[in-house]
């Protein structure tokens, strides 16, 4: 069975600063996606960034970046120069293909100070 | 942009009464997923419908019961209601043929309160 760990449930960092989540899976699967999602206050669940597990080169988007360790099952999230709107429950993902549920991990509560 | 469109946003039932959640996916997606969130907890995936047809199942209980209808649109049947029923409950979408993607996009959801 899938699972989706995410070690740290509160984290906490200074505006402008980086900071990254971490988060684990379990699969016996070769081929699969990562996501992580972003919950405001608001609930709503906003895609953050997304990995295919065939490709290497660890993706991008803008201040948001993801270390991808296949052979370790590792897919952590970095985000630079956090800003105050970054404040949010962050949720990692796993999902085999489309058409397929995502599992979700327990997710972080990340706090951003001025 | 179109998003995923839930209704009603807020619901409130008694015990054992029915509830029906509807989900508007976006113009040409083809799959819709349903997902229930309770308090503090990670979204639990409940079904899925690719086409109308049930592509994959989650910890959906006998009370429950989902369909997609002809214009891609679907809904989430709650009989029973329990007051562990009451959670925040996610609709999703994504286009399957938009292969190396597997993007779903989420509705703002339905929080459901059972008294």
């Amino acid at each position: 069975a899938q699972t989706v760990t995410q070690s740290q449930p509160e984290m906490s960092v200074q505006e402008a600063e980086t900071v990254t989540l971490s988060c684990t899976y379990d699969t016996s699967e070769s081929d699969y996606y990562l996501f992580w999602y972003k919950q405001p206050p608001s609930r709503q669940m906003i895609l953050v960034i997304r990995q295919e597990a065939y490709k290497q080169q660890n993706a991008t988007e803008n201040r948001f970046s993801v270390n991808f360790q296949k052979a370790a099952k590792s897919f952590s999230l970095k985000i630079s120069d956090s800003q105050l709107g970054d404040a949010a429950m962050y949720f990692c993902a796993y999902s085999i293909s489309t058409g397929n549920q995502f599992y979700f991990g327990t997710g972080t509560s990340l706090t951003v100070i001025p | 942009a179109a998003g995923v469109i839930q209704s009603p946003r807020h619901l409130i039932k008694e015990k054992r009464e029915t509830a029906t959640l509807k989900c508007y996916p976006i113009p040409r997606h083809d799959t819709v997923y349903w997902y229930q969130q309770g308090p503090g907890q990670d979204p639990q995936f409940l079904i899925s419908f690719y086409e109308k047809m049930q592509s994959d199942k989650g910890s959906i209980p006998d009370r429950f019961s989902a369909q997609q209808f002809s214009d891609y649109h679907s809904e989430l049947n709650m009989s029973s209601l329990e007051l562990g029923d009451s959670a925040l409950y996610f609709c999703a979408s994504s286009f399957y043929r938009e292969q190396g993607a597997n993007i779903q996009y989420f509705g703002a959801g339905t929080r459901l309160s059972v008294l």
